[in-house]
């Protein structure tokens, strides 16, 4: 069946950098877009962009620039989300989700990731 | 700072029908199709509608998805216990070039 699979949780300091693995099967990897989700304790969902898993070519949504870093290794159908120079504020579960377009707009995602809880703390 | 707003909770109990809604503007629900995920209490969310209307394969017709300019709607009737749960609406943003998601609505059975 399709789905994905991301690696477990992850505790570091400020400052340190934090790589989060999405294992993708039952499908052709590079026919979907990879999508990061971030959602803080207690709060909503919130769009961190896409990884075209064809190109490599990745799309960062406002407030993921600079610090966050989308990556493939096709050969292992598996994207990564890097955060470096973590902080506090940073704690929150990661999802990747495959990303199905009809059209341009008509856009959702199916399925996602089971999450990744990465807390930042000294 | 979420474009799509919803109401933060809705109940019912068993067996009513509960209405609630996502309301956006033109660069997203008023141009573009909505979707709607369902999160239960720790778990990862899952697309329960997609393109404004329509239901992936599993997900039982008791849940139904509306669109009407700028706002939409998720309908769940015939509510059981396991319905219990966060509900997200989102849309494309032409303006912010972006994945919206809704303030989310928590759906509590009475």
């Amino acid at each position: 069946q399709v789905q994905l699979v991301q690696s477990g949780s992850e505790l570091k300091k400020p400052g340190a950098s934090v790589q989060v693995s999405c294992k993708a099967s039952g499908y052709t990897f590079s026919n979907y877009a990879i999508n990061w989700v971030r959602q803080a304790p207690g709060q909503g969902l919130e769009w961190m962009g896409w990884i075209n898993t064809n190109t490599g070519n990745p799309t960062y949504a406002q407030g993921f620039t600079g610090r966050f870093v989308f990556s493939l290794d096709t050969s292992v159908s598996t994207a990564y989300l890097q955060i470096s120079s973590l902080k506090a504020e940073d704690t929150a579960v990661y999802y990747c989700a495959r990303g199905q377009e009809r059209v341009y707009g008509d856009l959702w995602f199916d399925p996602w990731g089971q999450g990744t809880l990465v807390t930042v703390s000294s | 700072q979420s474009v799509l707003t919803q109401p933060p909770s809705a109940s019912g109990t068993p067996g009513q029908r509960v209405t609630f809604s996502c309301s956006g503007s033109s660069s997203n629900i008023g141009s573009k199709t909505v979707n709607w995920y369902q999160q239960l209490p720790g778990t990862a969310p899952k697309l329960l509608i997609y393109s404004n209307n329509q239901r992936p394969s599993g997900v039982p017709d008791r849940f139904s998805g509306s669109k009407s300019g700028t706002s939409a709607s998720l309908a769940i009737s015939g509510l059981q216990s396991e319905d219990e749960a966060d509900y997200y609406c989102a849309a494309w943003d032409d303006r912010l070039k972006g994945y919206v998601f809704g303030t989310g609505t928590k759906v509590t059975v009475l």
